[in-house]
Parts: C-alpha cells; structure tokens; sequence
C-alpha cells in the first residue's frame, strides 16, 4: 500500500528560527502532496497543495513567504516554516494520494513547538 | 467557501453501546470520505461514498451518504476500546484534488 513518512515527528525551535520538514512517498510517485496544520482539539486545516515542479497553490489566509514549500521531486515535498512563532506551534501533516486510490495517505505528522 | 460540520463534537459510549456521527454540509458534495485519527496519530482513510443514498459497511461500521449528498453518517455498532479517536468526514472540491475535513467528532469509549 501506499505510505508517505514525515521527518521530524516532533522538533522543538527557538522563536525567529526557521524549520524544516520533510515528507516524502515511499513507495509511489506523487505529483501532488497536500500540507495541513492541525491545533489541539482541532480539525486538520488545508495549507497548501504542493505540485512537483512548479509553486505551491495556498489557501487562504497562509502565508506563503512564512510557509515555505518545496516538491522538487517525485517523492519528497518540504515544508519550511521560517521565522517561527510561537503561534506557530501545531501539528503539521502531509498528505499524498496514490493514483488510482480513493483516499489519501498520511504522514505522521510533526509536532513542532516553537518556544 | 465549502464548510462541513460534524455533530457532536464530542461523545462519550460505554463499550458495547452504538456511536454514530453526522456530517452536515451548506452544499451538495460530490463525494465524501471518512478518517479516523487515532489520539497522538494521523488520519486514516476507511471509506469513501459516491452516489446518492449509497450505503456502505466495514464491519461494525455503517457508512451512509444523504440522498441530497449533502450529509452523511458513519454508525458503529456495540463499540469497542479500540474505536477511540477521532472521526472526521472530508470532501474533495468538485474537479479538484484536495481534500477539506469537517469538524471531527471525537469518540471515547469507556470500558
């Protein structure tokens, strides 16, 4: 079956440090991965589509110049999230979908605090 | 834009009894998925639901989608410790590819 793996499960960072976090699909090729945050307690919210090759497409209300993303290849996309906040702290997840499956496969996730 | 809720919230069982969950939407969905999230963990897919009315079953799990396709439920039958987390139904935008969740129910299953 498909399986998508995010690095690092959790990170701490100093605020106005930037981090990275990778996503990559294992065993498929994604075009097109899909990056949500999640708060405690909370639904996962759609940041942005990331498309191998070309810009991400972000919601709205995301900031792209403070969530970086980058799919340079079929399998790996990155999230960076820079000059961090402590606002900022949440569980961020990818997702990818393998081609010809109804559903979406998930990273697990990576729960950054940012102190 | 496109808005799912779920209700309730939030609902404590005790084991053995039923659980269900419903997802409301303010327009037609062309299909709807359902996650569960585990606690600490990330969503994973169970089904998927197409077609008007359409009814589907895993298990101990009922999946139902609206006539109108714009709401749908997901009932478990006689619950069991391990169906604790978080259910959350999402949509896929018609002609588009990514997915929108609702607003998660969260089931605990007291023993």
């Amino acid at each position: 079956g498909a399986v998508v793996s995010q690095h690092p499960s959790w990170v701490i960072c100093k605020s106005g440090t930037s981090v990275k976090i990778e996503c990559r699909s294992l065993d498929f090729q994604a075009t097109t991965m899909f990056w949500y945050r999640q708060f405690p307690k909370q639904s996962l919210m759609l940041m942005a589509t990331s498309n191998e090759g070309s810009k991400a497409t972000y919601e709205q209300g995301v900031e792209k110049d403070k969530f970086l993303i980058n799919h340079a290849s079929l399998t790996l996309s990155t999230l960076t999230v820079t000059s961090a906040h402590p606002e900022d702290s949440s569980f961020y997840i990818c997702s990818a979908q393998l081609q010809g499956n109804y559903g979406y496969t998930f990273g697990s996730g990576t729960r950054l605090t940012v102190v | 834009g496109q808005q799912v809720m779920q209700i309730p919230q939030y609902q404590h069982v005790q084991e053995g009894e039923d659980f269900t969950t419903y997802c409301n939407s303010s327009t037609t969905l062309s299909n709807i998925q359902w996650y569960k999230q585990r606690p600490g963990g990330h969503p994973v897919f169970l089904i998927q639901l197409v077609k008007s009315g359409e009814v589907k079953k895993q298990k101990r799990l009922t999946f139902q989608f609206g006539e109108a396709k714009k709401n749908s439920s997901l009932h478990i039958t006689a619950t069991q410790t391990t169906d604790v987390g978080t259910y959350f139904c999402a949509s896929l935008l018609t002609g588009a590819n990514n997915l929108f969740f609702g607003t998660g129910t969260r089931l605990t299953v007291i023993p």
